[in-house]
């Protein structure tokens, strides 16, 4: 069946680093790949998505490139900011099966 | 912007008692998902439901566990019999078409303590 491993945490970063968290998947078929951020005390809220290969997500700053050939969307920052400390949850879905979660990894941002 | 949202924010309930957890999907959304989150852990799928009827569950949603949405707005979780091991974090989510492979859009969650 589907799954999603990501980089398990935590990461701590000093505010301006670069941000990669690595995620890999494996799937059947052709899946959608999401990213979605968990704020303390809050919901999953969708960061960025990608449906198809080569497709890259962004949003707020954040990236990641759909690559079929690794099998990988890992997240990446160029310059993090305390604002982004956050649970980051990898995660697919494809039209044969639910939506399928990596383990999450924290991130801490320190001023 | 529409969200989903849910009641209670926080539940507490001994071991044993049924316990309703409520969401409010976005209004136009047709696909309904119920996910859980164990402290510390990833978060798993339970259930989805399109047409008033479940289209997937996973090996966790056992007969301890039902869905409905009872009106035109809501949709439930219902836990008959809790235990230690159903405290977790509780998230509906919803989704405009054809669910999977759809973005899926998350409530705020439901935090369930089972004493």
């Amino acid at each position: 069946g589907n799954s999603v491993t990501q980089m398990e945490g935590p990461v701590t970063l000093s505010e301006e680093a670069f941000l990669t968290i690595n995620c890999t998947y494996t799937a059947t078929g052709y899946p959608s790949l999401f990213w979605y951020v968990q704020y303390p005390g809050e919901g999953l809220q969708l960061l960025l998505k990608a449906t198809k290969a080569d497709d890259k997500g962004s949003n707020k700053g954040f990236e990641a490139t759909y690559r079929k050939e690794t099998t990988s969307f890992h997240l990446e920052k160029g310059s993090v900011q305390v604002s982004d400390s956050a649970v980051y949850f990898c995660a697919l879905s494809d039209p044969y099966n639910d939506m399928r979660f990596g383990a999450g990894t924290r991130l801490t941002v320190k001023p | 912007e529409p969200e989903v949202t849910q009641t209670p924010s926080h539940q507490v309930t001994q071991m044993g008692q049924e316990v309703i957890l409520r969401c409010v999907p976005i209004s136009n959304h047709l696909y309904f998902y119920w996910y859980r989150q164990i402290l510390g852990q990833k978060v798993e799928f339970l259930v989805s439901f399109y047409n008033n009827e479940i289209s997937e569950k996973s090996e966790i949603f056992d007969d301890q566990f039902s869905v409905e949405r009872p009106d035109g707005s809501n949709f439930t979780l219902k836990i008959r019999s809790t235990k230690l091991e159903d405290s977790a974090m509780y998230f509906c989510a919803s989704s405009p078409t054809s669910g999977r492979g759809e973005t899926q859009y998350f409530g705020p969650g439901t935090r369930l303590l089972v004493l």
